[in-house]
């Protein structure tokens, strides 16, 4: 089965520090989600790039946060500086757009901890 | 603001039983509707869809009805398995309106367990 590869599967890191998680969509898959999961808020959608192009990031904060795909088969999300309140489980997921069929793909996760 | 609510934090049913899973959505944009099913340490996994062309959607064990006047779709497992214990997610997205639009929005989620 293709899957959706996510990495580091686990970060803990001290406040202030950068943090950089990494994403390699299934492979022919034109769209790349990244969510976040918080027990509040559920799975948040932070950014999504259509063949490689930003289509959304209004779901991240800014100052901090940053997304890009490099290019086709790896997508990345950095935190620059981490705080304890971006202590989450961070999702990417990916998927063939346009569809009417939204059965994306997620990768399992980054937990991150931020101390 | 939260567009897509699952009130319900967690569900347990005895095994054999019906589960049924709610879900109510505000923007009447949406109109197109899906159940993700989570595992501990794995990613959500899609589980079945509706369009609002449709009011049910079956496949196999699983059911989803939607309910457009009420905005109010639910899920229903029969007969309820032990391999159903999961957290169920219900998502939607503005596909027909808004051509290309493809996010989903989530609900925070329902932690269903199964009781043998």
């Amino acid at each position: 089965d293709a899957r959706v590869t996510q990495t580091p599967r686990h970060k803990v890191t001290e406040m202030g520090q950068e943090v950089t998680m990494r994403c390699q969509p299934i492979l022919g898959h034109n769209t790349v989600f990244w969510y976040r999961q918080t027990m509040m808020q559920g799975l948040e959608l932070l950014a999504y790039f259509r063949n490689r192009a930003p289509l959304d990031d209004s779901g991240m904060p800014k100052d901090r946060f940053s997304a890009e795909m490099p290019d086709a088969t790896l997508a990345t999300l950095k935190i620059q500086p981490s705080e304890p309140r971006d202590s989450a489980v961070y999702f990417c997921a990916s998927g063939l757009t346009p569809t009417f069929n939204y059965g994306y793909t997620f990768g399992s996760g980054t937990r991150l901890t931020v101390v | 603001d939260q567009q897509v609510k699952q009130n319900s934090p967690s569900l347990s049913v005895q095994e054999g039983r019906i589960s049924i899973l709610n879900c109510d959505y505000t923007n009447s944009m949406f109109d197109y509707f899906l159940w993700y099913k989570k595992y501990p340490a794995e990613g959500p996994t899609f589980l079945i869809s509706i369009s609002s062309i449709k009011d049910k959607n079956e496949d196999g064990r699983f059911t989803v009805f939607l309910n457009k006047s009420a905005k109010h779709l639910s899920l229903h497992i029969v007969p309820s398995q032990p391999g159903d214990s999961a957290v169920y997610f219900c998502a939607a997205s503005a596909s027909r309106t808004n051509f290309g639009n493809e996010k989903l929005t989530f609900g925070t989620g329902t932690r269903l367990t199964i009781i043998p």
